[in-house]
């Protein structure tokens, strides 16, 4: 079982829609997420950052984290083929400093 | 322009000869990484430093080496590379604190042959 799991999709959701992405983390070490875009060719982006529990809301975006379910998600509102991306979930490891990714997500946005 | 840089940008090598992957952040930056990105394997973090002269492992650090002796610079090292380093790497840099959110160079596209 990998420490981070993401569905590979890809995910296609029509232009205007809600996407849902989901991530689960295997590690109660694990205290920080992170969600990142990361276009074909490109290097990632950051597009939020959660630590507590419950809902962060950044224009579109929405994170949501449950450490009890060790479940983090991302929503993205109005969708846009913009969007269309792979999308990485990363958990910060507290007791070791260091980061693990998810495999990531493919987000196709359908116009 | 705040930015994390990397070189060369590409580059192919045969197996055994030493190579040096450049990385340099302008942000004052204590945290710095090296991830590698594999398809099916997402990124690994390879080696990580918390500040100068401070470096540690992440998962996947066998094969390369780390230095951190300023704050802007954090080098990656392939003392003899082999062909299951042909991979996608990346540098990052963030604060220590604010939640360690990273920034990415923009990739080294490395063929060992």
């Amino acid at each position: 079982q990998k420490e981070v799991e993401q569905n590979s999709g890809p995910l296609s959701v029509p232009e205007g829609a809600i996407a849902s992405l989901n991530c689960t983390y295997s590690d109660r070490g694990s205290q920080s997420f992170f969600w990142y875009r990361q276009y074909s060719g490109k290097s990632p982006e950051l597009i939020m950052s959660i630590y507590s529990n419950g809902d962060k809301e950044d224009g579109r975006f929405t994170a949501q984290l449950n450490k009890a379910s060790q479940y983090v998600s991302l929503l993205i509102r109005d969708s846009q083929p913009s969007d269309s991306a792979t999308y990485l979930c990363a958990g910060f490891r507290n007791y070791g400093q260091n980061f693990v990714f998810g495999p990531g997500t493919r987000l196709s946005v359908l116009p | 322009e705040a930015q994390v840089t990397q070189n060369p940008r590409y580059l192919i090598t045969v197996t055994g000869k030493k190579l040096t992957v450049t990385c340099s952040q302008n942000m004052n930056h204590e945290y710095m990484s090296w991830y590698r990105q594999d398809p099916g394997l997402g990124l690994r973090q390879i080696y990580y430093s918390m500040n100068v002269e401070v470096t540690d492992k992440g998962d996947v650090p066998e094969g390369y080496k780390v230095s951190r002796k300023e704050k802007r610079n954090f080098p990656l090292i392939l003392e003899s590379p082999s062909p299951n380093q042909t991979s996608l790497y990346f540098c990052a840099s963030s604060f220590l604190v604010a939640g360690y959110e990273q920034y990415f160079g923009p990739g080294t596209r490395l063929t060992v042959t």
